[in-house]
């Protein structure tokens, strides 16, 4: 079945540093992709899509490109924030519009 | 737009008690509504689909008598932890699917945190 394999946490960064979360995936079919975003103490909220190959969804500095030939939806920014803190999730949405979930990855920003 | 209100956030209830946590949709219909648990450390678990007006879809593995869900209108589905034992504490989150342009994205409510005595 389709899967969703994404970096283990915590990473750790100082501020202003090149923030990188690899994320791969498996599926059949052309699945949309999607990065989520937990912040301490609130719900779930999408950071950003893309909906097919090559497609760069972006949000808030953060960037991620749908690459079919190497099934991965890496999620990058250049410089990141103390207020970047948060819990990183991967997703995939198959055909029935069921989002598979990567395990998450804890991004702790030290000042 | 799209927005999800889940209710409570937080909720501390005696073992064998029964906690109900409510989902809903504030401007726009759905059709179909999500329940996850989320362990610490773990990924969203995917509980059970609920469907406006027919029975829920439960995933393998979770019980379908310890955990009522309703969707009894198009805005409004709620999840119901009968007798609740320590081992159910967790974060438990609903998300609605609006089928924004067909990409299938979903929106998500806030969370609702349980704790059992």
């Amino acid at each position: 079945g389709d899967s969703v394999t994404q970096m283990e946490g915590p990473v750790t960064l100082s501020e202003e540093a090149f923030l990188t979360i690899n994320c791969t995936y498996t599926a059949t079919g052309y699945p949309s992709l999607f990065w989520y975003v937990q912040y301490p103490g609130e719900g779930l909220q999408l950071l950003l899509k893309a909906t097919k190959a090559d497609d760069k969804g972006s949000n808030k500095g953060f960037e991620a490109t749908y690459r079919k030939e190497t099934t991965s939806f890496h999620l990058e920014k250049g410089s990141v924030q103390v207020s970047d803190s948060a819990v990183y999730f991967c997703a995939l949405s198959d055909s029935n519009y069921q989002l598979i979930w990567g395990a998450g990855t804890k991004l702790i920003i030290k000042p | 737009g799209a927005v999800v209100s889940q209710h409570p956030s937080r909720v501390i209830c005696k073992s064998g008690t029964s906690v109900k946590i409510e989902c809903r949709s504030l401007d726009f219909q759905a059709t179909t509504m999500f329940w996850y648990r989320q362990f610490p450390k773990q990924s969203l678990m995917l509980m059970a689909t609920s469907n406006e007006g027919s029975k829920a879809t439960y995933e393998q593995g979770v019980e379908k008598d310890k955990f009522l869900i309703n969707h009894a209108s198009l805005t409004l589905s709620t999840l119901t932890v009968t007798s609740a034992h320590p081992e159910d504490s967790s974060f438990y989150i609903c998300s609605a699917n609006h089928r924004v342009g067909n990409t299938g994205e979903l929106f998500f409510g806030e969370g609702s945190r349980l704790t059992v005595l």
